[in-house]
């Protein structure tokens, strides 16, 4: 299984755009990276998921590179509301996958006004 | 749909005493597993189950107990509960196939004193 690093916590402002990155230098071919997002008091919810190159949805833009042995997590304009825990998992996708699911010490976000 | 249900939402043990944490989904999900959240470590994976009558252990199984007889319910035993148990614990639940995009319940909040 693929470990996975990230910083434990970052600060940003209200407006800026946030970039939080996870190294998995060890990936498998394989294996996804999936992201998630989790606010006080809450269980994490799914945000992102992606194999290679850019992935993008409502949400949030997840930037693989070529050699994927890291990944960004990147959320456009952040509110106060983006004050959140993020969480990056390495895991095969289907068939290929144990049931082993570990997570990271994830990365505190916060959001200032 | 309720999603992932657990209960209790709280609950405060004696040392040595024994509970069951609940869990039920209603999404017809074949992999359900169990986190455990403590403050600056993350999630870490006490068991999982891919599928009805199948369990495995995950990075912090002593102490804990589960069964899956049925797809829809995935209780957490505590045999004999320790202060080092006080955390929050975190049910989830995805498909087979993708059973890395995990549904997660709202969470007990455990304390033993």
């Amino acid at each position: 299984l693929a470990k996975t690093t990230q910083p434990i916590s970052m600060d940003s402002y209200e407006g800026q755009e946030v970039n939080i990155t996870c190294s998995h230098n060890n990936i498998a071919t394989n294996d996804y990276i999936t992201w998630y997002q989790q606010f006080p008091s809450q269980g994490p919810r799914f945000i992102i998921q992606g194999y290679k190159t850019k992935v993008t949805n409502e949400v949030a833009s997840l930037f693989i590179p070529a050699d994927r042995k890291s990944s960004t997590l990147s959320l456009p304009r952040v509110s106060l509301s983006d004050t959140a825990v993020y969480y990056c998992l390495v895991a095969p996708h289907g068939s290929g996958n144990t049931g082993k699911l570990i997570f990271g010490q994830g990365t505190t976000l916060q959001v200032k006004p | 749909n309720a999603g992932v249900t657990q209960t209790p939402k709280f609950q405060v043990l004696k040392t040595g005493q024994s509970m069951t944490l609940q869990c039920a989904q209603d999404m017809n999900h074949e992999y359900m597993s169990w986190y455990r959240q403590d403050p600056g470590m993350g999630l870490r994976l006490i068991h999982y189950s891919v599928g009805a009558g199948i369990t495995d252990q995950g990075e912090v199984p002593n102490g804990y107990n589960v069964s899956r007889s049925t797809t829809e319910d995935f209780p957490l035993r505590l045999l004999s509960a320790a202060p080092s148990q006080t955390s929050v614990y975190f049910c989830a639940s995805s498909w087979g196939q993708d059973n890395e995009k995990l549904f997660f319940g709202s969470g007990t909040q455990l304390s033993v004193l």
